[in-house]
């Protein structure tokens, strides 16, 4: 069965401090790409995707992730931490004739900011 | 009003009451969806509507019944729910009905069923 995994539930980092929280995928092919964020008290906002090429990918907010194919990982990074980023991120996949015509999400990872 | 909007944003509910949620989307979208947030749990996608037709229905019991009177309104009826039902419910709206689309969330309705 399809699935994503988000090893790491809580993460705190200091802010100004570098970020990475780390997504797998286990699919029959390489699946669709997706992190969203979920601030407190809004839904979730897409950061960005990956469909296929270059395997590094440019999202709002000044993150980005890189897919690893041989890893079956997406991962997601920012190289400096705002307070404003403190949030849940969630790692999404989705592919065609598996699942239907669906995300299936990670369990999420909760970011804390120390000033 | 911008984007997916959803009301009640707090809803506390008896086991044997009947409610409602409500989603409107301001996006020209064609598809629209019903997410359930749990504690500890993935997001689980619970039903997919594309041009007011359902589309999808992951295994959803029958004390949740959703609605979908034109393209910009969505609703999710509740009734006779269990405590286990309790979570946050989102709402999310897309051009069509592929996963390729962007999906637009709305910021939830919490729900806690006593």
């Amino acid at each position: 069965a399809q699935s994503v995994t988000q090893p790491d539930i809580h993460i705190t980092v200091s802010e100004g401090a570098s970020l990475e929280l780390r997504c797998n995928y286990s699919y029959g092919a390489t699946p669709y790409l997706f992190w969203y964020v979920q601030s407190p008290g809004q839904g979730l906002q897409l950061l960005l995707k990956y469909f296929s090429g270059d395997t590094l990918v440019q999202g709002i907010k000044g993150f980005e992730a890189e897919f690893k194919r041989s890893q079956s990982s997406f991962n997601l990074r920012k190289p400096s931490v705002h307070w404003s980023d403190a949030a849940e991120y969630f790692c999404a996949a989705a592919a065609f004739k598996a699942a239907g015509n669906k995300l299936t999400f990670g369990g999420g990872t909760r970011v804390l900011v120390k000033p | 009003e911008t984007g997916v909007t959803q009301t009640p944003r707090h809803l506390v509910m008896g086991m044997t009451n009947k409610k409602s949620l409500k989603c409107e989307q301001h996006l020209g979208h064609n598809a629209m969806y019903w997410y359930k947030q749990s504690a500890k749990k993935p997001l689980e996608l619970m039903f997919v509507y594309s041009l007011e037709e359902r589309v999808e229905n992951n295994s959803v019991p029958s004390r949740f019944s959703p609605e979908c009177p034109n393209s910009s309104h969505l609703f999710l009826h509740l009734h006779t729910l269990q405590p286990e039902d309790s979570a946050l419910y989102l709402c999310a709206s897309s051009q069509v009905w592929a996963f390729t689309y962007e999906q637009y969330f709305g910021p939830g309705t919490r729900l806690t069923v006593t």
